[in-house]
C-alpha cells in the first residue's frame, strides 16, 4: 500500500523564480491538501483540491496555485519566490473532500530561497 | 476564529513513564475533527489519534489516548510506558466538520529520557 509521496526532497532557488512541488496521494484516496511549515511552526494550511478543483484555500497569496490531475496527484506553484517562502512543504491526502476525515501526510519537500 | 493552543513548548519525560501534552482548542463551529500527529526530525507527520466532537468516549490507539474534555475544550494526548522512539514534535490539529483543513498548534517537543 503506497503512502503519499513527494518531489523533490530538497529544492534550492532564487528570489523571483518559480518553482512547482509534486504530490502523489496515498493509494485510494481522493483529495490533496498542502501546507507549508516555517521552521519552528506547526504547518499552515495552503488549498486543498478535490474533484480536480480548488475546494478550500489558507490565507496564502495568489503567487500560490496548484492543480490537481485526474490520476488525483496534485501539484503546488509557488511564482516569484521570496526569502519568507523558504519552509518545508508538506502534502496530505484523504478520501471525500471537505467531508473527509483522517489526512495522510507525505515526507514534504524542504524548499530553500536564496 | 478557530484556534489550537499548545502551551508546553518542550517536555521531558523518563522512559517508561507517562506523559500528558497539552492541547486546547476554540471553536464555534459544533462539530470538528481533533487531530495529533507526531513529526520526528525526518519531518514526515504521522498520524497518531483523532477524536470527533461528538464522540461519547475518549479515543485510544494503542499507547495513544486523547482525554476529550469537551466543555473545557481540551483534547490533551496521554502516551503511556514512553519509549525512546517518542523523542519528537507533536502537533494537536483540529479540522472543522471533520474534513476540510487542519489548523495545527505550534507544537510541543517531546524528549524521552533513558
Amino acid at each position: 500500500d503506497a503512502g503519499v509521496t513527494q518531489s523533490p526532497t530538497h529544492l534550492i532557488k532564487t528570489r523571483g523564480q518559480q518553482v512547482t512541488l509534486r504530490c502523489s496521494p496515498k493509494s485510494g484516496h481522493d483529495t490533496v491538501s498542502w501546507y507549508q511549515q516555517a521552521l519552528g511552526q506547526g504547518p499552515q494550511f495552503i488549498f486543498q483540491y478535490y474533484e480536480e478543483e480548488e475546494r478550500q484555500r489558507g490565507n496564502f497569496p495568489d503567487r500560490f496555485s496548484g492543480h490537481q490531475f485526474p490520476n488525483y496527484s496534485s501539484e503546488l506553484n509557488v511564482n516569484a519566490l521570496l526569502l519568507g517562502d523558504s519552509a518545508l512543504y508538506l502534502c496530505a491526502s484523504s478520501l471525500g473532500g471537505l467531508a473527509g476525515g483522517e489526512q495522510f501526510f507525505g515526507p514534504g519537500t524542504r524548499l530553500t530561497v536564496l | 476564529a478557530q484556534k489550537i493552543t499548545q502551551t508546553q513548548p518542550g517536555m521531558f519525560v523518563q522512559e517508561k513513564e507517562a506523559v500528558t501534552l497539552d492541547c486546547t482548542y476554540d471553536t464555534s463551529d459544533p462539530s470538528y475533527g481533533l487531530f495529533w500527529y507526531k513529526q520526528p526530525s525526518s519531518g514526515e507527520m504521522i498520524f497518531l489519534i483523532y477524536q470527533g466532537s461528538y464522540d461519547q468516549q475518549n479515543a485510544t490507539e494503542g499507547r495513544y489516548s486523547l482525554n476529550f474534555q469537551k466543555a473545557r475544550k481540551s483534547a490533551n494526548l496521554v502516551i503511556s510506558a514512553s519509549q525512546l522512539g517518542d523523542s519528537a514534535m507533536y502537533f494537536c490539529a483540529m479540522s472543522p466538520r471533520g474534513g476540510g483543513k487542519l489548523i495545527f498548534g505550534q507544537g510541543t517537543e517531546l524528549s524521552v529520557k533513558p
